[in-house]
């Protein structure tokens, strides 16, 4: 699986627009991106994913490049709660798609 | 809840003796996964499931680490022999038996070593 390169660090302020970037310039045509996070001494949680296309749910957007060497996930209005570690995950779909490889991510910092 | 559970949530034990853990998953989820994190790290897989049986395996996963899913439903996860280096959080994680999608998470067992 292609590997990410992101921030080891992000502040944002209450009510602002969050945007996480991830690097994955050696992602292969068949790898998704999928983004989860992890609030201290909880399971990791599901974000979003996506191939090409930019997708939106009711937690936040992902914007991937024309590329697909990279993308943002973008939380429209922060709140403390969204305090977390955000990991940019490239993984094949099929059989093993549940098969993660979670890097260090990005420590997202929000502040009242 | 109907989310994934783990039990036990804490567990301290002595160097040398054996532990198991226990994840519950979502009902209709065929597909089941073990995790392993340790402090300052992100989580890394260990072995996955569909149904009963035991589809891919870590290398991290050493010869005195065992996990069984024995009807397709819950999952054991046991270690034998435990040494220090074992203390981590164990997280479970199920999914549906689809080309994408998400994993469910629980909230993980946390082991201690002495």
């Amino acid at each position: 699986d292609a590997k990410t390169t992101q921030p080891p660090s992000m502040d944002c302020a209450e009510g602002r627009a969050a945007n996480l970037p991830c690097n994955h310039s050696t992602i292969s045509g068949n790898e998704y991106v999928y983004w989860y996070r992890q609030i201290h001494s909880q399971g990791p949680q599901y974000i979003i994913h996506g191939l090409k296309n930019n997708e939106t749910n009711e937690m936040a957007s992902l914007i991937i490049t024309e590329d697909r060497k990279s993308s943002t996930l973008i939380l429209p209005h922060a709140t403390l709660r969204d305090t977390a570690v955000y990991y940019c995950i490239v993984v094949a779909g099929g059989t093993s798609y549940g098969k993660l490889t979670f890097g260090q991510g990005t420590i997202l910092t929000v502040h009242p | 809840d109907t989310g994934v559970s783990q039990d036990p949530r804490h567990k301290i034990t002595k160097r040398g003796q054996n532990v198991t853990f226990r994840c519950d998953p979502i009902s209709e989820h065929n597909r089941l996964y073990w995790y392993r994190q340790t402090l300052g790290q992100g989580p890394e897989f260990l072995t996955y499931f569909q149904n009963e049986a035991q589809l891919e395996k870590s290398r991290l996963l050493s010869d005195r680490f065992s996990a069984e899913r024995p009807k397709g439903s819950f999952s054991t996860l046991e270690i034998q022999r435990t040494e220090q280096g074992d203390s981590a959080m164990y997280l479970c994680a199920s999914s549906l038996a689809t080309n994408t999608g998400e994993l469910f998470f629980g909230e993980g067992s946390r082991l201690t070593v002495l």
